[in-house]
């Protein structure tokens, strides 16, 4: 069957705009994670949905970032007024149950300019 | 804070040689831990779900070992093979959270 899948897979921006970068889990998959990924980091943890709802946004780090999972299947995560230091790979998973093993999409690269 | 540790950062063996390496975690609390390995280019792939003290695991050439009480885990691949090479990534959540912490990753090169 399919695996994650995340549009698109590379965006470059300018500095301020705004992006959406969307996420679409294994079908069926009632958790769905957000990390994002710097050079020779690993992923870090941004938002935890477990079904419509964000179980834990904690990672967020500030008002400029903003998930959604209206119908518990989708996930957009919106990064508004971009910062250079927001250039990253962002990550998406999806899990079966919470505590599961997560399946990983192959990411999106942001570059903001 | 968590910190999930893991070392060394990279690690360069022959093809035919096995190796293994470690991921550290803060052992109050214990919840998971988390195995994944990640090629170039490629999503990372999960390798190891762990829970129990004194689980060990195996996947083919691979396996892993772990121990809660002194918050650790042991990665161990058995007779590298050049399509080993890749990131090992391990996570484990945060007390009473889904909100799971990373290591940064061993980085295995297998030369042939």
């Amino acid at each position: 069957g399919a695996g994650v899948s995340q549009t698109p897979s590379n965006k470059v921006t300018e500095k301020g705009k705004y992006v959406e970068l969307r996420c679409d889990p294994i079908s069926g998959h009632t958790a769905l994670y957000w990390y994002r990924q710097s050079l020779g980091q690993g992923p870090e943890f941004l938002i935890y949905f477990q079904g419509t709802g964000a179980a834990d946004d904690s990672g967020l780090p500030n008002d400029r970032f903003f998930a959604v999972r209206p119908e518990g299947s989708v996930s957009t995560l919106k990064i508004q007024r971009t910062e250079r230091g927001d250039s990253a790979v962002y990550l998406c998973a999806s899990s079966s149950h919470r505590g599961g093993e997560q399946y990983f999409g192959p990411g999106t690269r942001l570059t903001v300019t | 804070i968590l910190n999930v540790e893991q070392s060394p950062q990279s690690l360069h063996v022959q093809e035919g040689d096995s190796t293994n390496f470690t991921c550290s975690f803060p052992s109050s609390n214990f919840y998971a831990l988390h195995w994944y390995r990640w090629e170039t280019a490629k999503s990372p792939e999960a390798l190891f779900v762990m829970t129990l003290n004194g689980d060990e695991k195996k996947k083919g050439r691979i396996s892993a070992t772990l121990n809660t009480k002194e918050g650790y885990s042991y990665l161990y691949i058995k007779g590298s093979q050049p399509e080993d090479s890749a990131t090992y990534l391990c996570a484990s959540p945060t007390q009473g959270t889904y909100k799971y912490i990373f290591g940064t990753g061993t980085r295995l090169k297998v030369l042939a």
